[in-house]
């Protein structure tokens, strides 16, 4: 199945940096997810956004939905350890019922 | 509130053999998406059931197939299995086919 190019793979940052992440699609989505994912534990929503430009905060977490339609961006700011974890992305094309999911970004944060 | 859960957690298995997986959707879920994640990968769209019924199939053969209960419980069977099937097999619940979907922490099924 298809799955959406997230970048970088993975980050090593120190405690107290802000961090940026992106996803990108060679498809058009209507709707962007934000999870995070500890080890043996399933994904936890962070954000959603539904519509293009969008700019939606959740705590130090900031994600925005691209005008493209075909990219999303997640930034978190004063980075803390429990920050560590697997990011992913996921889109939901118009119509469509199932998530397609992102290759994950790895953090690392550094105390 | 009482979020998504999965039973069992960890599961080992030979291959050939058959499995159930059972996910109870968290409190006012109507629609249940089942999603098997390999070792390292992001989690892979297999079905999803709303009112008793499969509404959307990934690319996953006939020997995955599901069930949803009127609690809107649902099943996950896997027939014949593979060692590729050895995944963390993860159930999402949402209040409608196209909403926010919450999952639950998953079951390691492990193929020898």
């Amino acid at each position: 199945g298809q799955q959406l190019n997230q970048s970088p793979q993975s980050m090593f940052i120190q405690e107290g940096e802000d961090v940026s992440m992106n996803c990108t699609s060679s498809s058009i989505f209507n709707t962007w997810l934000w999870y995070k994912q500890d080890p043996g534990e399933g994904p936890v929503l962070l954000i959603a956004l539904y519509k293009a430009g969008e700019l939606t905060s959740n705590g130090r977490l900031t994600a925005q939905f691209g005008i493209t339609r075909k990219d999303s961006f997640l930034n978190i700011s004063a980075s803390i350890p429990s920050d560590v974890g697997i990011y992913f992305c996921a889109g939901r094309r118009s119509g469509a019922n199932n998530l397609f999911f992102g290759t994950g970004t790895r953090l690392t944060v550094i105390p | 509130e009482t979020g998504v859960t999965q039973s069992p957690t960890h599961l080992i298995k030979t291959r050939g053999q058959q499995v159930t997986l059972r996910c109870s959707s968290q409190s006012g879920h109507n629609t249940v998406s089942w999603y098997q994640q390999a070792l390292g990968q992001g989690p892979q769209f297999i079905f999803q059931y709303y009112r008793e019924e499969e509404n959307g199939r990934g690319n996953f053969p006939p020997r995955f197939s599901g069930l949803q209960f009127p609690n809107y419980s649902s099943e996950l069977n896997v027939n014949a299995l593979e060692l590729d099937d050895s995944a963390l097999y993860l159930c999402a619940s949402s209040s409608g086919q196209g909403h926010e979907q919450y999952f639950g922490p998953g079951t390691r099924l492990t193929v020898t």
